[in-house]
């Protein structure tokens, strides 16, 4: 079964200082990754996905992030956050067919403090 | 594209009562999806549909819980009788084969 760890559950930073927010992800066959962005009192927005290809993948609002299959990972970076990006993230992974159901991390909140 | 529609945006209930979440999925995905969101237990999934059939409820914490697909363009979550541990938000995401999930506004539920 599949299963995703987001490392943090907090992120705090300064405005336009880097940031990125860790995920780890178990599974035993080939995966789809995916980054949502909640913000307050609102669905989720999707961010990113990576279904093959290039292991670098770009995203809205500045976003990115890079599959590593040997570590197991998807790490979401942003080289210069902004107040606006103050919200909660989650990472996603869905199984072999990338169809399937989603099953999303515990989420991580990014604070950015000016 | 309105995208996912999800309504009441809020509802609140006594203990007891039957409660009733719709969804409008976008038009043309084939797969739905009921998530509910807690503090204590984040996202999780409850229950999906493929092109209106239930697929997996495994997620459906009880028998109180219900849930239908009656065409392509609407979907319910139904809770009964409701219980104050079922106060979350419950969301709605619709996709189709290749695309990610769009999801909707989401219902927040206070069951008091």
């Amino acid at each position: 079964a599949q299963s995703v760890t987001q490392l943090d559950s907090q992120v705090p930073v300064f405005e336009e200082a880097p940031v990125e927010l860790r995920c780890n992800y178990s599974s035993s066959v080939s995966v789809y990754l995916f980054w949502y962005v909640q913000y307050p009192n609102q669905g989720l927005q999707l961010l990113l996905k990576y279904l093959s290809g290039s292991t670098l993948v770009k995203g809205i609002n500045g976003f990115e992030a890079e599959f590593n299959k040997s570590q197991t990972s998807f790490h979401l970076r942003k080289p210069s956050v902004h107040i606006s990006d103050t919200a909660e993230y989650f990472c996603a992974v869905s199984e072999g067919n990338a169809g399937n159901m989603l099953t999303f991390g515990g989420g991580t909140r990014l604070m950015v403090k000016p | 594209d309105a995208g996912v529609i999800q309504s009441p945006r809020h509802e609140v209930t006594e203990m007891g009562q039957e409660v009733t979440l719709r969804c409008k999925p976008i038009s043309g995905h084939d797969y739905l999806f009921w998530y509910r969101q807690t503090m204590m237990r984040g996202l999780e999934l409850l229950i999906y549909f493929n092109n209106n059939v239930p697929i997996d409820d495994s997620g459906m914490p009880e028998d109180r819980f219900s849930a239908k697909m009656p065409n392509a363009s609407f979907s319910t979550l139904k809770i009964q009788p409701s219980e104050p541990r079922d106060s979350a938000v419950y969301f709605c995401a619709s996709r189709t084969q290749g695309q990610g999930y769009t999801f909707g506004s989401g219902t927040r539920l206070t069951v008091v």
